[in-house]
């Protein structure tokens, strides 16, 4: 089975902290995504890197990075984390072609305070 | 732009019984693809169906299945047999097709399916 796995399942940080959220995935995917989960707002992509080093902007990056050096591993990272990050963050694999099926992680929900 | 619409925030349905989910769509593109994914209470998103615009005939898998109509850009998702662990958030997604290579997934609102027994 696939297996796409978060650092935190729940984590707390103060405004203006540096947050990195992990994720792995275990299928040899080159593709990785990460997007944010909002009550009536759905999903939106954040960043996503299609091989190592490599990343473009989804939707909505400001105030986001994120690093691949490991084909494995995608992190995303909050350089001063605001109260508006506040929010679910889902990472997501898939194979090369992206209509391929994306699997997801069970998620990070995120409290700025 | 690209756009996903589910009107419907909350649904729900008896045990047994058949509900359908609607989703549409806006895009000037011809070539496209569409996901039904869902989203268990706590628990991972996964892929429930998926349709490749091309393709006239509507996918299908075991009790789930969608009704597409391309025209009308709509998409909807039918669930027979309504069981317990379909309750659910449900979100319909759409993927732009360029050539050898594809857009990124946008995601609609979600639809809150419970199944009541």
């Amino acid at each position: 089975d696939v297996k796409v796995t978060q650092s935190s399942r729940y984590l707390v940080k103060r405004t203006g902290e540096k947050v990195f959220l992990e994720c792995v995935q275990d299928m040899d995917h080159e593709n990785m995504f990460w997007y944010r989960q909002d009550p009536g707002l759905g999903l939106r992509l954040i960043y996503f890197s299609y091989d190592v080093k490599m990343k473009e902007k989804g939707d909505i990056p400001e105030g986001y990075s994120v690093s691949r050096e490991k084909k494995e591993r995608f992190s995303l990272i909050l350089e001063s984390a605001s109260t508006n990050q506040t929010s679910m963050y889902l990472c997501a694999s898939n194979f090369w072609g992206r209509a391929n099926e994306q699997y997801f992680g069970p998620g990070t929900r995120l409290t700025v305070t | 732009a690209q756009t996903v619409t589910q009107s419907q925030p909350e649904m729900s349905v008896q045990e047994a019984e058949t509900v359908t989910l609607s989703c549409t769509y806006d895009t000037s593109e011809n070539n496209y693809y569409l996901f039904w994914y869902k989203q268990p209470p706590s628990r991972q998103m996964i892929l429930v169906i998926r349709q490749e615009a091309y393709k006239q005939q509507n996918a299908t898998e075991n009790r789930f299945s969608v009704n597409f109509q391309k025209a009308a850009k709509s998409f909807s998702l039918k669930i027979s047999d309504s069981q317990l662990g379909d309750t659910a958030m449900y979100f319909c997604a759409f993927m732009i097709r360029y050539g050898g290579s594809q857009g990124n997934l946008i995601f609609g609102k979600g639809t809150k399916l419970s199944v009541k027994p």
